[in-house]
């Protein structure tokens, strides 16, 4: 069976601080991975994906995750956060070939102080 | 590009009240997705449309809930006899086919009292 573990409900992070949140996921096969953010009161946004290939992908506002089939994880990282960034992060595994029913994780909280 | 549109934002209706939401699909895009969001039990999927063909209903309650796609520019989620445990955020998404990511609308927050 799929499934995403995001350990940390709640993160704080001081404002130029850098960032990462875990995610650690079990699939049979190689996912397809993807971080995505949620705003109060907004859908859910795309920061980045995975599909294959080098195992760091880039994203949007400075967002980078790295791949690591032999730890089952896709971290999300950001060198320096800022107060905008303060949000809800879901991590999601599609199962990949023949799989459309996505899995999603529990998200991770993150507040950035001033 | 408009991005996936959902219709309304909010809809507060009383206990037994029916409830329809809309959602109007990225152009282009086959698949169509429709999912609940509560903080107890966070995103749950509710049904799957590929090229407007229903393909999976599993996580749908199947008594009071039902979701049609009559064209590829909208799809509608209908709860009847609405409960307040259907009170949630009810997300559509709509990607280019499975597999690939998923665009989200803004949700409908449905408040049953």
């Amino acid at each position: 069976a799929q499934s995403v573990t995001q350990p940390d409900a709640r993160v704080t992070v001081s404002e130029g601080a850098s960032l990462q949140l875990r995610c650690k996921y079990s699939s049979s096969g190689t996912p397809y991975l993807f971080w995505y953010v949620q705003y109060p009161r907004q859908g859910l946004q795309l920061l980045l994906k995975y599909y294959s290939g080098d195992p760091v992908v880039q994203g949007v506002n400075g967002f980078e995750a790295e791949f690591s089939k032999s730890n089952s994880s896709f971290h999300l990282r950001k060198a320096s956060v800022h107060w905008s960034d303060s949000a809800v992060y879901f991590c999601v595994l599609c199962p990949g070939t023949g799989g459309y029913k996505v899995v999603f994780g529990s998200g991770t909280r993150l507040l950035v102080s001033p | 590009n408009a991005g996936v549109i959902q219709t309304p934002r909010h809809k507060v209706t009383g206990k037994g009240q029916e409830a329809t939401l809309w959602c109007e699909p990225i152009s282009g895009h086959s698949a169509v997705f429709w999912y609940r969001q509560t903080i107890v039990q966070g995103l749950e999927f509710l049904t799957y449309f590929r090229n407007q063909a229903p393909i999976d209903d599993s996580g749908m309650p199947k008594e009071r809930f039902s979701a049609q796609m009559p064209n590829q520019s909208h799809s509608t989620l209908k709860i009847q006899s609405t409960q307040p445990q259907d009170s949630a955020v009810y997300l559509c998404a709509s990607s280019l086919d499975w597999g690939y990511e998923q665009y989200f609308g803004p949700g409908t927050r449905l408040t049953v009292l």
